[in-house]
């Protein structure tokens, strides 16, 4: 079946770093790929997704690659800021289905 | 607009006991989501409905219930709680229209099963 991989954290990094959370997954045909996070005492919201291989979701500075080759969809930003503190999950969507597969979810912390 | 509600925020049972956990969009989205969310595990689907008047079981199901009362509301209910459903849980929605199968989520329910 459908599912998702995604580094273990937590990531600690100070502010300004790059960041790469690494996420793979497993699926037949073309699933929809999404990145969400969830900010402390929150529900998740979505932060960019990809819907066909070689796509490039973007949204506030963070970037993912949709590579079919690689079953890869990594999280990266340039420059992390304190206030990117939260949990990243990586989600699949199937292809004609309702449900969504999400990662175990990597904790991110961002030093001053 | 609201978006996806859900009450209550915070619940204490006793094992035993029953309750239902309320979820409202806004969004006039057709399809609606419970998950469960524990310490390590991600989100765990418990049921879904992919659109008014119907339901189906997700990962989790047992020790639940739910109900899609209109497209607006989706309710979940634990008859007979138990320590082991001491969680977070959240209810979500999607459009479900062609690639807007993005999930818009609550801000959940803290659950403690004593």
């Amino acid at each position: 079946g459908n599912s998702v991989t995604q580094m273990e954290g937590p990531v600690t990094l100070s502010e300004e770093a790059f960041l790469t959370i690494n996420c793979t997954y497993t699926a037949t045909g073309y699933p929809s790929l999404f990145w969400y996070v969830q900010y402390p005492g929150e529900g998740l919201q979505l932060l960019l997704k990809a819907t066909k291989a070689d796509d490039k979701g973007s949204n506030k500075g963070f970037e993912a690659t949709y590579r079919k080759e690689t079953t890869s969809f990594h999280l990266e930003k340039g420059s992390v800021q304190v206030s990117d503190s939260a949990v990243y999950f990586c989600a699949l969507r199937g292809t004609g289905g309702f449900k969504t597969i999400f990662g175990a979810g990597t904790r991110l912390f961002v030093k001053a | 607009n609201a978006g996806v509600t859900q009450t209550p925020k915070f619940q204490v049972l006793k094992t035993g006991q029953s309750m239902t956990l309320q979820c409202a969009q806004d969004m006039n989205h057709n399809s609606m989501y419970w998950y469960r969310q524990d310490p390590g595990m991600g989100l765990r689907l418990i049921y879904y409905s992919a659109s008014e008047g119907t339901t189906d079981k997700g990962e989790v199901p047992n020790g639940y219930n739910v109900s899609r009362l209109n497209k607006r509301e989706f309710s979940l209910r634990l008859e007979s709680a138990a320590p082991s459903q001491t969680s977070v849980y959240f209810c979500a929605s999607s459009a479900e229209t062609g690639v807007d199968n993005e999930q818009f989520f609550g801000p959940g329910t803290r659950l403690t099963v004593l």
